[in-house]
């Protein structure tokens, strides 16, 4: 079985330049997770879709910070305008629906903003 | 007060040794806890659940005290291949939907 699937692996970008990076979950997964992981903290969740519908968004920095998941699969976050404190790694994972606590995740994003 | 807390370490024990991790939550609410590792640059993986009549997976073996809002784990006879980040994981319902609160990871270094 095919895991979670996310690219990019690495991006460096200048502050106050935009980035979307990608995620395909595991077939059949409905729930799926975007979270920012810090260099020495645990995953932070910034938003949480069931299908193609958000069902917690509460920690996503909305000024800067979107994301969408239109057909109810792949999804992408956005970060428009980066800022120094947005490097760290984003991972996408992905679920059943009512399994919350078994969530596959993809290698992640290494995201450093210079 | 962070709602997931856990000792960074790290944790330097030789191969062999009995190692035990703590982790103390906020939410008297939660109710369902885990223990997730996560490998060096590596995404996290679940490593068991956690039940308050404590349970076994081979040399691993999670406990939780409900009254004192507080999990453990412990690992027996360790291995260098537990060389790892232990993260505490409570699960908590907002919304009617379960999201996971994740602590910021005990570090183990198994050495020879």
């Amino acid at each position: 079985e095919a895991g979670v699937a996310q690219s990019p692996r690495y991006k460096i970008i200048e502050k106050r330049q935009s980035v979307a990076f990608w995620c395909n979950p595991i077939s059949g997964h409905a729930t799926l997770y975007w979270y920012q992981q810090i260099l020495g903290q645990g995953p932070k969740l910034l938003i949480q879709f069931q299908n193609n519908g958000v069902v917690d968004d509460s920690q996503l920095p909305k000024d800067r910070f979107s994301a969408e998941r239109l057909k109810g699969v792949d999804s992408t976050l956005k970060i428009q305008p980066a800022k120094l404190e947005d490097s760290a790694v984003y991972l996408c994972a992905s679920s059943l629906v009512g399994v919350a606590y078994e969530q596959y995740f993809g290698p992640g994003t290494r995201l450093t903003v210079t | 007060r962070k709602e997931v807390e856990q000792d960074p370490g790290p944790f330097n024990v030789p191969e062999g040794a009995t190692v035990a991790f703590n982790c103390t939550y906020s939410n008297s609410a939660s109710q369902s806890f885990f223990w997730y590792r996560q490998d060096c640059r590596k995404e996290p993986k679940l490593l068991m659940s956690v039940y308050s009549s404590g349970n076994e997976d081979g040399r691993f073996t999670a406990q939780l005290n409900r009254a004192s809002q507080y999990i453990s784990l412990l690992i027996r006879d360790s291995k260098l291949s537990d060389s790892a980040t232990y993260l505490c994981v409570v699960n908590s319902v907002s919304g009617g939907y379960n999201k996971l609160i994740f602590g910021a990871g005990t570090r183990l270094a198994v050495h020879p």
